[in-house]
């Protein structure tokens, strides 16, 4: 069964702090994306990646960096957390032209 | 650029009354395009996609979409909505290999 997981599913994080957010999927997909979602702005795509060791900067990477070490991880890293990141964080996975596409639980974060 | 619109932040309508929901898309080619839902505090379950051929696409749970090239849309339907249709509905396009959503519409359903 095709699957997304996202760890953790809640993180509180102080200002300045280094956050990880790892995402791990099992649909053997090259496509992974990670989006937030605020309330009046949909998903917004900050990051994807094409397949191991690719990076991609999607329409809000500021303050966001990359990983995909390998075609089944993909982690969001916040090296200095802002308030104003605290979202709700989506990961996906998709196959190469996106006919398919799963999502994870997401992960709320709170940046105090 | 790639992008989506959905006009309408706020659908609200009664059990048994039909349904539309509105996507417009931007692209310089004919997109994959996608519908998906979002339950509270879930992530997201697709509904239908499009890829090119016929305009109508039929999807899970009575939703049916139907792609126009001429008004660049991508408009949801359904015949009769019931109470378990209160979600937020996303209108997606995929192009160059980017996912990219709209804002969502948030679906209100009246007794």
């Amino acid at each position: 069964e095709a699957a997304v997981t996202q760890s953790p599913r809640n993180k509180v994080a102080v200002t300045g702090g280094k956050v990880t957010l790892s995402c791990n999927q099992t649909n053997n997909h090259n496509n992974m994306y990670w989006y937030r979602q605020d309330t009046g702005h949909g998903l917004r795509l900050i990051h994807y990646s094409y397949g191991a060791g690719s990076t991609e900067k999607g329409d809000i990477p500021d303050g966001y960096k990359a990983s995909r070490p390998s075609q089944e991880n993909f982690s969001l890293i916040l090296e200095l957390a802002t308030p104003s990141q605290t979202s709700v964080y989506f990961c996906a996975s998709g196959d190469y032209i996106n006919t398919e596409v799963f999502f994870g639980k997401g992960t709320r974060l709170t940046v105090v | 650029a790639q992008s989506v619109t959905q006009p309408d932040a706020r659908v609200t309508v009664s059990e048994g009354a039909s349904l539309q929901l509105r996507c417009k898309y931007s692209y310089f080619g004919t997109p994959y395009l996608f519908w998906y839902v979002q339950y509270p505090r879930q992530g997201l379950q697709l509904l239908l996609k499009y890829y090119p051929g016929d305009p109508v696409v039929q999807g899970v749970n009575g939703f049916e979409a139907e792609f126009s090239k001429s008004n660049s849309s991508f408009h949801l339907r359904k015949a009769s909505v019931h109470w378990s249709d209160w979600a937020v509905y996303f209108c997606a396009s995929s192009g160059s290999w980017q996912l990219i959503f709209g804002s969502g519409t948030q679906l209100t359903v009246m007794p």
